[in-house]
């Protein structure tokens, strides 16, 4: 069965620009989760989401949100980008039921590779 | 604040050599530990997932502990192979937060 699907896989923005990435989670999985990997900081959560709503966020200011569709689909926006936004841009799926979702096998994607000039 | 560590933050060796990564953790009250191998700009893949009622989980040649009361989980790699070369790292999962809190990771080199 197919994977989790991201795009754009690599993108370039400047400064004070939003950039939207999409996510297409494996079929059936409902939770999505949002992941920044950076040299600096490493791998950071952004948010996760389950039914079309946000259950849990990291610590990352309001220029960070994302959304999920009725079809399991999850977007994420950055507006007014920064140059430490540039990072790999990680979503990861699973079949996250009432539990806690750290309690499932986590699918990621191969990322969006984001870098603001 | 939960914080993962891993140590060493590279390795290298030869081919056939049996090797073991280490993950420290310092929340006790850890809900499971995953191990993820990571390719060169690739995503991550999930390796082993050990729940915290777990002592041990094993897949072909990796083997993968967890001993809460040190705070510490171990990955043993038997017979490496040029392949194994990659970046693994290890995560914390939680009950509350449903998220990871990720260590930064060992980057293994095994010579042919």
């Amino acid at each position: 069965k197919a994977g989790v699907t991201q795009t754009p896989r690599y993108l370039i923005k400047t400064r004070g620009q939003q950039v939207t990435l999409s996510c297409s989670p494996i079929s059936g999985h409902r939770s999505v989760s949002w992941y920044q990997q950076t040299p600096g900081q490493g791998l950071q959560f952004l948010f996760e989401y389950f039914s079309e709503t946000q259950r849990n966020k990291g610590n990352f200011p309001g220029r960070f949100s994302g959304r999920q569709f009725s079809n399991s689909r999850s977007e994420m926006n950055v507006s007014t980008l920064e140059l430490g936004d540039s990072a790999l841009y990680l979503c990861a799926s699973s079949f996250a039921g009432q539990g806690p979702s750290g309690a499932n096998v986590l699918t990621f994607g191969a990322g969006s590779r984001l870098t603001v000039l | 604040k939960q914080e993962v560590t891993q140590i060493p933050a590279a390795l290298s060796v030869p081919e056939g050599e049996n090797l073991v990564l280490n993950c420290s953790f310092t929340d006790s009250a850890i809900y499971n530990l995953q191990w993820f191998r990571q390719d060169p700009g690739k995503g991550l893949t999930s390796l082993l997932l050990i729940q915290s009622s777990q002592r041990e989980q094993t897949s072909g040649r990796l083997n993968a502990s967890l001993d809460k009361s040190s705070g510490r989980s171990t990955l043993y790699i038997a017979a490496s192979q040029p392949g194994d070369s990659a970046t693994y790292l290890c995560a914390q999962g939680d009950t509350g937060r449903r998220a990871l809190t990720f260590g930064s990771g060992t980057r293994l080199q095994v010579q042919p």
